[in-house]
């Protein structure tokens, strides 16, 4: 069946970047989404790419896709106190309905 | 503005007891879904509907019935509520062939 796995724990330094890593076992999604949740509050749709895409870059964040592989990243560049948060990967099933993976907490230090 | 509300927020209540937890979003939005968040395993789908009168189950809906009798709401209901439902519950919904989910803000069940 359909899966996302991502690893659930990331700590970066204040200005580092942060790659957050996913991979997806169903080929026929046509989107892939990274969602952002806060603490205490429902999740975000922070950014996404369409699967014949290969790179889409808004402001700090990059995402990359490598459809051979079925993995995709998020790089986060000049990471601040405010990206702390946990990181969902999401792939597109049927009619919206997503398939999530089990979140990357990202903590950011001084 | 449009949005979409959980309710309650928090919940107690003991094992057996039957339990409703609400959503009602004010976008029209014909998708709208319930998840499931628990530690390590993310958000899991418990059920979905496509518009009003249609219902499908996601991958962990036994112990779970939902019935969509207008486009804003998706009422929730645990039968006989089971310490194992004691869980995070998000409520989503989506403009039909859109890939953004618009989420509630949770409601915190706990089964005693």
């Amino acid at each position: 069946g359909e899966d996302v796995e991502q690893s659930l724990f990331l700590s970066v330094r204040e200005g580092d970047s942060s790659v957050i890593n996913c991979t997806y076992t169903d080929s026929s999604s046509t989107y892939l989404y990274w969602y952002k949740q806060e603490p205490g509050a429902g999740l975000q749709l922070l950014t996404y790419i369409f699967s014949n895409m290969d790179m889409k870059q808004d402001q700090r964040l990059t995402v990359l896709l490598n459809k051979k592989d079925k993995h995709l990243s998020l790089r986060i560049a000049d990471t601040q106190t405010g990206d702390s948060a946990i990181y969902f990967c999401a792939e597109g099933g049927g009619y919206n309905k997503l398939i999530f993976g089990a979140g990357t907490r990202l903590a950011v230090h001084p | 503005d449009a949005e979409i509300t959980q309710s309650p927020r928090h919940k107690i209540t003991e094992t057996g007891r039957q339990v409703t937890l609400a959503c009602h979003q004010t976008w029209n939005h014909n998708n709208m879904f319930w998840y499931r968040q628990d530690l390590g395993h993310g958000l899991r789908l418990i059920h979905y509907s496509y518009g009003v009168q249609d219902t499908n189950k996601g991958e962990v809906s036994d112990g779970y019935s939902v019935s969509r009798s207008n486009t804003e709401d998706l009422p929730l209901t645990l039968e006989s509520a089971a310490s194992s439902q004691t869980s995070v519950y998000f409520c989503a919904s989506s403009v039909q062939g859109a890939g953004e989910l618009f989420f509630g803000e949770g409601s915190r069940l706990t089964v005693l």
